[in-house]
């Protein structure tokens, strides 16, 4: 999983409560990615990021919300209007993150997140 | 849009045969390709990528993947396969070159799981 650290490992949420996910890489990587991994659909991407205090959307950024304070983070919040947050959460890392980079992504372990 | 497609959910093969994970693709313009492997409960690992030049490209653990232009292909092959093998293999594509917004970010497809049988 290279140097990337995701946690908790295992999250529980109740219905309508926040919670945040955690990421940090010392890859000294500028662009940081979150994914969200369900059954037989692939990765689906919520929301990227290229460098320090920029942050894009991804295909299913509803519900969701990040912060890129600083190069080694990038916390993800899922909120009470995720209507369905139950799946397995993966970030990842990248080098190169301009117009011509081609740097493979680092991922790491993910996080499931249960809703009781 | 981007988009890649893994027509096998799930792909059984003999420890010691030859493994093939099929992969197309749509993208415009020439792109970049991946692979990556998942074990249960665990981030991916990136296994190999076409960027450009051999069309044979050899990766991690023995893999290789075959870029076919005309078919817009990118299998996975391994000549004889292990147990270890076993997971979930993963296809990802990106526009190459200079692109802007979001085609410079991978699509992933919906994975195809691999059983390597004792």
């Amino acid at each position: 999983d290279g140097g990337i650290t995701q946690s908790p490992k295992y999250l529980f949420r109740k219905e309508g409560q926040n919670v945040t996910l955690s990421c940090e890489q010392n890859l000294n990587h500028d662009a940081m990615y979150w994914y969200r991994q369900d059954p037989g659909q692939g990765l689906r991407l919520i929301y990227y990021s290229q460098i320090v205090n920029d942050f894009q959307k991804g295909d299913i950024a509803e519900g969701y919300s990040v912060s890129r304070e600083k190069k080694e983070s990038f916390p993800l919040t899922v909120t009470s209007a995720q209507k369905n947050p139950t799946a397995f959460y993966l970030c990842a890392s990248s080098s190169r993150s301009g117009t011509s980079g081609i740097g493979e992504q680092f991922f790491g372990p993910g996080t499931r997140l249960t809703v009781l | 849009a981007q988009s890649v497609a893994q027509p096998e959910d799930q792909v059984n093969v003999a420890e010691g045969n030859p493994l093939t994970v099929k992969c197309t693709y749509s993208v415009s313009g020439n792109p970049y390709l991946f692979w990556y492997v998942q074990y249960p409960n665990r981030g991916l690992q990136f296994l190999l990528k076409y960027i450009t030049g051999d069309n044979l490209v050899k990766g991690s653990y023995g893999f290789e993947a075959e870029f076919n232009k005309s078919q817009t292909s990118f299998h996975l092959k391994k000549p004889s396969a292990l147990v270890s093998d076993s997971a979930l293999y993963f296809c990802a594509v990106r526009a190459g070159g200079i692109s802007s917004g979001s085609a410079r970010q991978l699509t992933f497809g919906s994975g195809t799981q691999l059983t390597v049988l004792p």
